[in-house]
């Protein structure tokens, strides 16, 4: 248990479909991130909220949609996705980003995501 | 551009020592972390290097060494619980942005 919590833990959806991603954080860390998982490729980030406010977005297909409402909580919106979009969606949170000795991430469990 | 390369797979034997490698290519080194993730499950944090040397942990220690952008993961006393994949993480600040540079991770079999 690493203080990270994803919902749902596995999904099918349709490519018409619109689902969201829920995560949340117990840490009281200030940044949270969302990554894309597939088999044999790196990590791949997508989005970063650091005290709520998005900073980063990786080039991100608009299907994808990040929500932050505070610190503790992350949505990603899914809507009219592909079948490449299969994969294995990671939730992280770090005390801050960067600069800091060990300011490593902690992850949730993640989604595993099938688009049919 | 910013490269990071790992072995794809590695064979140790219960017991026994394995070394991973990681090489990085890349602008604005800030740090270079090592993370350790079983099939189905979420990385979990290992070891962090942004000097020179060896951080040591129990039976996981990490070396780094800046100038040759090369790290590598030792495990000692190896255990089947080790059977997971290790992903080798640059950390980069460039314009005062940091960002988490990810390789593709070496996925460690242990054989009894």
């Amino acid at each position: 248990e690493t203080g990270v919590t994803q919902t749902p833990r596995h999904l099918v959806m349709g490519m018409t479909n619109k689902k969201s991603l829920k995560c949340e954080q117990h840490l009281g860390h200030n940044a949270m991130y969302w990554y894309k998982q597939s088999a044999k490729k790196p990590l791949e980030l997508m989005f970063v909220y650091n005290f709520k406010e998005q900073t980063e977005n990786n080039s991100v297909p608009s299907r994808f949609s990040p929500e932050c409402p505070n610190s503790s909580h992350l949505f990603l919106h899914l809507h009219t996705l592909q079948p490449e979009d299969s994969a294995l969606y990671l939730c992280a949170s770090s005390q801050a980003i960067g600069g800091l000795a060990g300011d490593e991430q902690y992850f949730g469990p993640g989604t595993r995501l099938t688009v049919t | 551009g910013q490269n990071i390369d790992q072995p794809t797979e590695m064979t140790a034997t219960e017991g026994a020592i394995v070394q991973i490698n990681c090489t990085y290519q890349t602008s604005g080194f800030n740090g270079l972390f090592w993370y350790q993730q079983h099939a189905g499950e979420a990385p979990t944090f290992l070891s962090y290097n942004v000097l020179d040397g060896l951080e040591e942990k129990g039976r996981f220690s990490s070396f780094l060494s800046r100038s040759k952008g090369y790290s590598y993961l030792l495990l000692k006393e190896l255990q089947m619980k080790d059977s997971a994949s290790y992903l080798c993480a640059v950390r980069v600040v460039m314009d005062s942005n940091y960002q988490l540079i990810w390789g593709a991770g070496t996925k460690l079999i242990i054989k009894p």
